[in-house]
């Protein structure tokens, strides 16, 4: 069986503040996605990034960067320089290819940037 | 840019009455997903169609719920009767194909509340 952890169940920072969401999964297979969602208060989830098991390099987007550690099975994201707008909850999730389009979700993050 | 729609947005309904959820997919997707998402809580799967076909319902409580997609492309789900518990976030997500590697476009989703 698969799970995913989100330890951090609320983060609250300041404008302009890097901050780190963590995620931790499990999964006995050898191939198999991970993803980040973004929830804002609308409700609609929004694909942040997607990595598959194969692919341990770190990822920057913009003020966003992923660090993949298959070592540790950890997927974490950081936002820098964060935006009272990056306010939501995001989600950690994982697909594995002998289910393929099953996703498991953590619980989410909730993110709080104050100005 | 293409969109996943549901309706209603807002659902209140009484207990042991029958609601009724509606999704229309990406157009040309032909996976469907229905979530429930518990407030605090990751979304959970509850059914994953193939086209017309239900590929995944294993954690669809068929005692009370049910879920259509007649002719391979919207959808509805069904709560007959509803209960105190069955309020939440239900999503419904579309992507190309089930592999694990495809993203899922999620929809703004209904929040159901059960009085």
């Amino acid at each position: 069986a698969q799970k995913v952890t989100q330890a951090q169940t609320e983060i609250s920072v300041v404008e302009k503040e890097d901050v780190t969401l963590d995620c931790v999964y499990e999964t006995r297979d050898t191939t198999y996605y991970l993803f980040w969602y973004k929830q804002p208060p609308s409700g609609e989830l929004v694909f942040l990034i997607r990595r598959n098991s194969f692919d341990e390099q770190n990822e920057i987007s913009g003020r966003y960067s992923w660090n993949f550690q298959k070592s540790t099975s950890s997927f974490n994201f950081t936002i820098t320089a964060s935006q009272v707008v990056d306010s939501a909850v995001y989600f950690c999730a994982l697909i594995v290819n002998t289910n393929a389009g099953k996703s498991t979700f953590g619980d989410g993050t909730t993110l709080t940037v104050k100005p | 840019e293409a969109e996943v729609a549901q309706s209603p947005r807002y659902k209140i309904t009484e207990k042991s009455q029958a609601v009724a959820f509606w999704c229309d997919p990406i157009s040309g997707h032909a996976t469907l997903y229905w979530y429930r998402q518990i407030l605090g809580q990751g979304p959970e799967l509850l059914v994953q169609f193939q086209d017309e076909s239900v590929v995944d319902d294993s954690q669809l409580p068929k005692d009370r719920f049910s879920a259509e997609r007649l002719k391979g492309v919207d959808s509805t789900l069904k709560i007959q009767p509803a209960e105190l518990g069955d309020s939440a976030m239900y999503l419904c997500a579309s992507s190309l194909a089930a592999r694990e590697d495809n993203e899922q476009f999620f929809g703004p989703g209904t929040r159901l509340t059960v009085l």
